[in-house]
């Protein structure tokens, strides 16, 4: 089975600028996260999306933003790029088969640097 | 709420030795825990978790865990250390109804010396 898949790699951008990050799951899986991770804040939860609604959310200003489509890939968006966004943004993929919690998956993830 | 502690953001060993690497958590409710690891310029990678069944968790690459409820613990450890298992190690929690909130330690770098 394929891992999951993030595109890009590797971003440039701009303040001021937006960004959208692509995401692919594990196939057969339904439940994607997001989480961002940088040196002075470490690893943080972003959103998570099942059957393409939002049902987690975690601390972060809504210039971040996410969706999930029918065949399950997610899209995160981030408006407004400030240089403090400058992170990896790391995709997780689970089965999510129960309410509750399932083992994650990581993506290589896509490393976003705002100049 | 809760959070993890990874006591030592760097660990260094010898080839063959004991590697032990700590996690305390605080979780007003029974925890899911986990251990990942990163290798440079890549994503998280599944080491073991405890999802309330038995306390000694095995997991791959000859890793191990045991959850200790009185000590809030939930350290790494693995018997012989390779010079392949240097790389960033994360402890994380959630709980059974926590979703897929997964909440992180700062990390732990292990570096292992010839």
């Amino acid at each position: 089975k394929a891992g999951v898949t993030q595109t890009p790699r590797y971003l440039i951008k701009t303040r001021g600028q937006q960004v959208t990050l692509s995401c692919s799951p594990i196939s057969g899986h339904r439940s994607v996260s997001w989480y961002q991770q940088t040196p002075g804040q470490g690893l943080q939860f972003l959103f998570e999306y099942f059957s393409e609604t939002q049902r987690n959310k975690g601390n972060f200003p809504g210039r971040f933003s996410g969706r999930q489509f029918s065949n399950s890939r997610s899209e995160m968006n981030v408006s407004t790029l400030e240089l403090g966004d400058s992170a990896l943004y790391l995709c997780a993929s689970s089965p999510r088969t129960s309410g509750g919690t399932d083992t994650q998956y990581f993506g290589p993830g896509t490393r976003l640097t705002v100049l | 709420a809760q959070s993890v502690t990874q006591l030592g953001s760097h660990v260094s060993v010898s080839e063959g030795a004991l590697v032990l690497l700590r996690c305390n958590y605080s979780s007003s409710v029974p925890p899911y825990l986990f251990w990942y690891v990163q290798y440079p310029n890549q994503g998280l990678q599944l080491l073991l978790k405890y999802t309330s069944a038995a306390t000694l968790v095995k997991g791959i690459n000859g890793f191990e865990a045991e959850f200790k409820k009185s000590e809030t613990s939930f350290h790494l450890t693995k018997p012989s250390a390779h010079m392949s298992d240097a790389a960033e190690y994360f402890c994380a929690v959630t709980s059974p109804k926590g979703g897929n909130k997964l909440v992180f330690g700062a990390g732990t770098i292990l570096r292992v010396k010839s």
